[in-house]
């Protein structure tokens, strides 16, 4: 049983492009979450996601973040024109009730 | 906001000690409360949770120990071991009637000295 998986696991990007972050929940899991890590920081919530769903987005940035989960296929985090400040570890977990299980994370760096 | 309070932001401890690692909270309409283990490039891995209908809740060398009154809950590790070393995250959340995202500590950096 494969557990949740994210690519890629490293990501460069220049400033001003985009970056694509792909989360695949464990089986039968139909709860995706995404967070934010700093270097020395703690997991800081973005958004909330159920299949075809997004059920709270309190976390995200009002520009230039999006997230989805599609009936088909992984959740996709996208982040637009990325700046440095977005350099940062972005996890996802997947969840069937209150249970999270956390994926290896993307490693986001911003040139 | 919500928060959890967590202390310290760095420990260490000789091998076969007790680390221990505390966790305050302030919403009372938390139930659930789990603690995550992370090694440097990994993701958080569930290490052991907790409801507030006990008190304590063991698993090997690891015990949670809660006090609901106080709205705290701790993280004792026993025997201490290198392979420990890792960074500890509390977390606490809201089930049933909630949406299960948890409110992270901002994590205790334990490193066990062989």
């Amino acid at each position: 049983n494969a557990g949740v998986m994210q690519n890629p696991r490293h990501l460069v990007r220049r400033r001003g492009q985009e970056a694509r972050l792909r989360c695949s929940p464990m089986k039968g899991h139909s709860h995706v979450y995404w967070y934010r890590q700093l270097p020395e920081e703690g997991l800081k919530f973005m958004v909330y996601l159920q299949k075809e769903n997004i059920i709270d987005e309190s976390g995200m940035p009002k520009e230039r973040f999006s997230a989805e989960f599609p009936k088909e296929g992984p959740s996709i985090l996208r982040i637009q024109q990325v700046v440095r400040g977005d350099s940062a570890a972005y996890f996802c977990a997947s969840s069937a009730s209150d249970e999270q299980f956390f994926g290896p994370g993307t490693r986001l760096t911003v040139l | 906001q919500q928060q959890v309070k967590q202390s310290p932001q760095s420990l260490i401890v000789q091998k076969g000690g007790i680390s221990i690692i505390n966790c305050a909270y302030e919403n009372t309409a938390f139930d659930y409360f789990p603690w995550y283990q992370q090694f440097p490039g990994k993701g958080p891995a569930l290490l052991i949770a907790i409801r507030p209908d006990v008190s304590e809740k063991k698993e090997g060398r690891f015990t949670i120990s809660f006090n609901k009154s106080a709205k705290q809950f701790s993280l004792h590790i026993m025997d201490s071991q290198p392979g420990d070393s890792a960074t500890y995250f509390c977390a606490a959340s809201m089930g049933a009637g909630g949406s299960y995202i948890p409110t992270f500590g901002r994590g205790t950096s334990l490193i066990v000295h062989p």
